[in-house]
């Protein structure tokens, strides 16, 4: 079956620390791996993408993901969180850059100044 | 980017009415448009997909005498819920596809009285 999982509902990250959210998928084919980010109330917001290539992945706003084929993960990181990164977070996978996804739960990340 | 837009952003309405909003996509042309239903606090998931000229695709479980769905032209398409009741009441996201991206659009706040 083909899903994604994201094990952590909710991540509580001081400012300036470091943050890795995590995402494990399950996918039949070769998996188009996005993640993206939703403020309260707003749709989403495309933060990086991986279909192919240099499995280390830059996307806006100071973040990066990795591929990892033999984990099936594809964990976001970034560096130094700020605390307008607050907001929830989603990994989906689809078959193509335009196909329909299948979202993760999500993961709702707070920050502590 | 490209900028999908959604009307309305938020709408009540009593139990047994019919709602419409609308998802356009303002600086191009979309042939597929996907609708995505998220509960609060929960994941998004995908209602139908919606071509251009013909029928929308259904997802399973998706009512599609309740959940109508028209996509007359390659920059909008509308989703009608017929008959609301309070179980309807969701937060309603649209997405337009380019040649290589899914844009989504602010999303639909529903309540049903």
């Amino acid at each position: 079956a083909q899903s994604v999982t994201q094990p952590d509902i909710h991540i509580t990250v001081s400012e300036g620390a470091s943050l890795e959210l995590r995402c494990n998928y399950s996918y039949g084919a070769t998996p188009y791996l996005f993640w993206y980010v939703q403020s309260p109330g707003q749709g989403l917001q495309l933060l990086l993408k991986y279909f192919s290539g240099d499995t280390l992945v830059q996307g806006i706003k100071g973040f990066e993901a990795e591929f990892k084929r033999s984990q099936s993960s594809f964990n976001l990181r970034k560096p130094s969180v700020h605390w307008s990164d607050a907001a929830e977070y989603f990994c989906a996978v689809g078959a193509g850059q335009g196909g329909k996804l299948i979202f993760g739960q999500g993961t709702e990340l707070s920050v502590k100044p | 980017g490209a900028v999908v837009s959604q009307h309305p952003s938020r709408v009540i309405c009593k139990s047994g009415t019919s709602v419409k909003i609308e998802c356009r996509s303002l600086d191009f042309q979309a042939t597929t448009m996907f609708w995505y239903r998220q509960f609060p606090k929960q994941s998004l998931m995908l209602m139908a997909t919606s071509n251009e000229g013909s029928k929308a695709t259904y997802e399973q479980g998706v009512e599609k005498d309740k959940f109508l769905i028209n996509h007359a032209s390659l920059t909008l398409s509308t989703l009608t819920v017929t008959s609301a009741h309070p179980e309807d009441s969701s937060f309603y996201i649209c997405s337009a596809i380019t040649t290589d991206t899914q844009y989504f659009g602010p999303g639909t706040r529903l309540t049903v009285l």
